[in-house]
């Protein structure tokens, strides 16, 4: 199985849904992180935690949101969706005290309409 | 703002042909650079990791080189195979910041 897993994998939604994204990881780390990858742009973060109570946003952030439902568990949810929202998100992990080494999901190709 | 730049943006060479990426970064004080692979479909996952004081690294067909003095970095390829075909991305961590510079990519396409 997979160590960090990612739901749905693909999703097609019209402008203005709520999204839910979610991701679960077996590795056993603290820190997560969610990502979205534009074509021709470097992997952007969206938000990171670095433990359940800690939530911190990253550069992109608006009109996203995430919550940090348990150590193995990490949502993004895009309020109300909007076409430039389009893109390929993902979710990492990395272990505190550790390598900085982040460990990516297989990924979330999201469409708004 | 840190950035990473990597250059072929993409390459197309022949199965058995190696290859060279390149990667300049802004990013300081350094602390390591990775090179991920991502197949098409999946997550980035890592090949190589280097810190200040190691100018090459190997795993297996794939070589990474560092020079922190001219914060410049490469992937050198040998022999590929059709599975080598993938995006490589250069990832830049500082000093202290658990935050990563991402480049874009270059994505590699083995033909046979």
């Amino acid at each position: 199985d997979a160590d960090v897993t990612q739901t749905p994998r693909n999703r097609i939604t019209k402008t203005g849904k709520r999204i839910m994204l979610e991701c679960s990881q077996t590795k056993g780390h603290d820190r997560m992180y969610w990502y979205r990858q534009d074509p021709g742009l470097g992997l952007q973060l969206i938000y990171y935690s670095f433990d359940v109570k800690d939530i911190n946003k990253g550069e992109i952030s608006d009109g996203y949101s995430v919550s940090r439902q348990a150590q193995a568990k990490f949502s993004l949810s895009l309020e109300s969706a909007i076409p430039n929202q389009t893109a390929l998100y993902f979710c990492a992990t990395s272990d505190f005290g550790g390598s900085d080494e982040q460990f990516f999901g297989p990924g979330t190709r999201l469409t708004v309409l | 703002k840190n950035q990473v730049e990597q250059s072929p943006q993409s390459l197309i060479i022949l199965e058995g042909k190696n290859c060279t990426l390149q990667c300049n970064y802004t990013v300081s004080p350094f602390s390591n650079l990775r090179w991920y692979k991502q197949d098409t479909g999946r997550g980035p996952v890592s090949l190589t990791i280097m810190t200040f004081s190691e100018n090459t690294k190997s795993n297996g067909r794939y070589t990474a080189t560092l020079d922190a003095d001219t914060k410049q970095s490469s992937l050198h390829i040998t022999a590929s195979q059709l599975s080598d075909s993938a995006s490589y991305i250069c990832v830049v961590s500082g000093m202290g910041d658990y935050k990563l510079s991402f480049g874009a990519g270059t994505t590699v396409t083995v033909r046979a």
